[in-house]
């Protein structure tokens, strides 16, 4: 059975920093390209960003290159997200995915919360 | 960017009704589309792919059809289980966007 678990959110103050975690079971992880999406309070999907099984190739949102950093741990079956730069619009729960462009499997997400 | 345009933003139907939404691209992505169903507090299940494919495990009353810039979504018979938003999401391009959502609620 596939299994995909986030942790690592919380509450952050504007301007900071955080590393989202996702720990994956179930199937070969090295050979599926991950995103993570995210999905702010009453709001929709957003896509945040993309990574391939070998961790060459890495995608993301306009809004969100530079400030965050999508990484994956192939022996142990990981994937990250480090956020940093954090901005109230960055407030919402965060899901990781295994991805072939549709999102097949997801994790049951992770909140970050925004506030001073 | 593309936009991806759900029609209607909510829907009241009854347990046996058949029920459509529509999902528009701004545009063409061919046949790079997905629909998923998400229930509050929950992750999105996927339900279809490439426009048209049942993901396996999906009751086959949920289908899927169009390409190029509009899709739909129809559920042949509505069950209990099916109350829920609805999103769709193209894959054609980076980056990947979804529809703003359909909620179906029970009339």
């Amino acid at each position: 059975e596939v299994q995909l678990v986030e942790s690592g959110g919380g509450l952050v103050q504007p301007g900071g920093s955080l590393r989202l975690s996702c720990v994956a079971s179930g199937f070969s992880f090295h050979t599926y390209w991950m995103s993570w999406v995210r999905q702010a309070p009453g709001t929709g999907l957003e896509w945040v960003a993309n990574i391939k099984g070998d961790g060459s190739k890495k995608f993301y949102l306009d809004s969100v290159r530079g400030r965050f950093t999508i990484s994956r741990d192939n022996d142990n079956n990981s994937l990250y997200l480090q956020i940093s730069s954090l901005r109230a619009e960055d407030s919402a729960v965060y899901f990781c995915a295994s991805t072939a462009g549709y999102l097949n499997s997801w994790g049951q997400g992770t909140t970050v919360t925004v506030s001073s | 960017d593309i936009l991806m345009t759900q029609s209607p933003s909510t829907l009241s139907a009854s347990v046996g009704d058949r029920v459509t939404i529509t999902c528009r691209a701004s545009q063409n992505i061919n046949s790079w589309l997905a629909w998923y169903q998400q229930k509050p507090g929950k992750a999105p299940n996927l339900l279809i792919y490439k426009a048209s494919t049942l993901e396996s495990g999906v009751p086959s009353r949920f289908s899927g059809s169009g390409s190029g810039t509009e899709f739909t979504l129809t559920i042949s018979s509505l069950q209990p289980d099916d109350f829920a938003t609805y999103y769709c999401q193209h894959y054609n391009a980076y980056p990947y966007t979804f529809g703003q959502g359909t909620r179906l609620e029970i009339k």
